[in-house]
């Protein structure tokens, strides 16, 4: 079945890095647009990146601009979202869903759990 | 960047009774204006796109309307498994917005 699931969450220190994996499955994973879109505690959703099916095209919300690269591997079927001089304002969960091309997101990921906190 | 404003925020509902969400645009965004329902612990799924088409699977009581500026989602018939937070979300510039969302509770 169509699926994604999200890898690489964890606990960091103000200024660490992070590694999301997204990985796709069920799908013609290099046919589609890809974002992330994260979940603070307790508040709404806020869209992070995208990248077009081929990678060439990128985009980043202005709040994490210069600080997370978001990248794909479509041999390996996978999105990719680093995330380098976190703060604790970026904790949240990280969802990794499908841009379906037709209208809005049609599946996302299960999301994981990013912390940051000293 | 377009602000996506819903209405209200909190909405206590009996079962079998109407609910309307509304969202505002702060500037025209045609019809890409999309909605997504986050039940507890759960990650969002995509109820309508495009405003007001359908999407396959969803029940026939959630149906959207608008353009422009002003969108609305209508849950017709409200049943208990309807309780979640609903989200507007614009695709039409970058960055993609979506609204603050809406909870809605079953009384």
């Amino acid at each position: 079945q169509v699926q994604l699931v999200e890898s690489g969450g964890g606990l960091v220190k103000p200024g660490g890095s992070l590694r999301l994996s997204c990985a796709a499955s069920g799908f013609t994973f290099s046919d589609y647009y890809m974002s992330w879109i994260r979940q603070a505690p307790g508040k709404g959703l806020e869209w992070v990146s995208y990248i077009s099916s081929s990678g060439s095209t990128i985009y980043y919300a202005d709040s994490v601009k210069g600080r997370f690269t978001i990248s794909r591997d479509n041999a390996k079927n996978s999105l990719y979202l680093q995330m380098n001089s976190l703060r604790a304002e970026d904790t949240a969960v990280y969802y990794c869903a499908r841009e379906s091309g037709l209208g809005g997101m049609d599946v996302w990921g299960q999301g994981t759990t990013v912390t940051v906190s000293s | 960047e377009i602000v996506l404003t819903q209405s209200p925020d909190f909405q206590s509902v009996t079962p079998k009774e109407k609910v309307t969400i509304t969202c505002r645009a702060s500037q025209s965004i045609g019809s890409s204006l999309h909605w997504y329902q986050q039940k507890p612990d759960q990650s969002p799924k995509l109820l309508i796109k495009y405003a007001s088409q359908s999407i396959s699977g969803v029940p026939s009581r959630f149906s959207g309307s608008g353009s422009g500026t002003d969108f609305t989602l209508t849950i017709n018939s409200l049943e208990a498994e309807d309780a979640a937070a609903y989200y507007c979300h614009q695709s039409s510039s970058l960055p993609q917005t979506f609204g603050q969302g809406t909870k809605v509770e079953i009384k």
